[in-house]
């Protein structure tokens, strides 16, 4: 099946740091990936859609200066959290959708991002 | 805006029991996903269904889509401890592009 990956699994970070996560579709292209916070125990939020080559759609609430979103190619979407906060620690999981598959997302593994 | 609601949110159930989980959403949906999530995992694609009515199976997981297309179910037949996990459904309103999930129901088993 699909394969999506995630980079890095985990991260801890200093208060006032951006990180960086990175999202592949493997054996795919996928031209929308999704971009989900998931607290412990609670469903999946969605926070952004990335569409290659034009901007990101931001869901309401979400600020787009803090979630940066970069869908570079057909394969690769990136989320930056910029100057990271306690608040922002999560579970991140992106998904992408098989450009020839219809609506079917993938989901990759997620990153556990831990601000301190 | 749309609003999916998943019942229960939580089930316990003793090994070969059987499980449902319904899905119910405020607003006509062009097709439904559903998910499992293991317990430290990430949510892994089960199935989806588009027609009005539509009942599909997967050995002993039964899916079905509402004749509205407003509500579905996951139904598990005689579950096993490795049916435990959060399943969720996620809704797509048609041209919406996007699927709002559920919040998913929690399922333990008891062997």
């Amino acid at each position: 099946g699909a394969v999506v990956s995630q980079h890095p699994s985990r991260v801890i970070c200093k208060s006032g740091t951006s990180v960086k996560i990175e999202c592949r579709s493997l054996d795919f292209q996928a031209t929308t990936m999704f971009w989900y916070r998931q607290f412990p125990k609670q469903s999946l939020m969605l926070m952004a859609t990335s569409n290659e080559g034009s901007k990101a759609t931001y869901e309401q609430g979400v600020e787009k200066d803090k979630f940066l979103i970069n869908h570079a190619s057909l394969t690769l979407s990136t989320l930056t959290v910029t100057s990271a906060h306690p608040e922002d620690s999560s579970f991140y999981i992106c998904s992408a959708r098989d450009s020839l598959a219809g609506v079917t997302q993938y989901f990759g593994p997620g990153t556990r991002l831990t601000v301190l | 805006g749309q609003q999916v609601m998943q019942i229960p949110q939580y089930q316990h159930v003793q090994e070969g029991e059987d499980f449902t989980t319904y899905c119910n959403s405020s607003t006509t949906l062009s097709n439904i996903q559903w998910y499992k999530q293991r317990p430290g995992g990430h949510p892994v694609f089960l199935i989806q269904l588009v027609k009005s009515g539509e009942v599909k199976k997967q050995k002993r997981l039964t899916f079905q889509f509402g004749e509205a297309k407003k509500n579905s179910s996951l139904h598990i037949t005689a579950t096993q401890t490795t049916d435990v996990g959060t399943y969720f459904c996620a809704g797509m309103v048609t041209n919406a592009g996007k699927s709002t999930f559920g919040d998913g129901t929690t399922l333990t088993v008891k062997p």
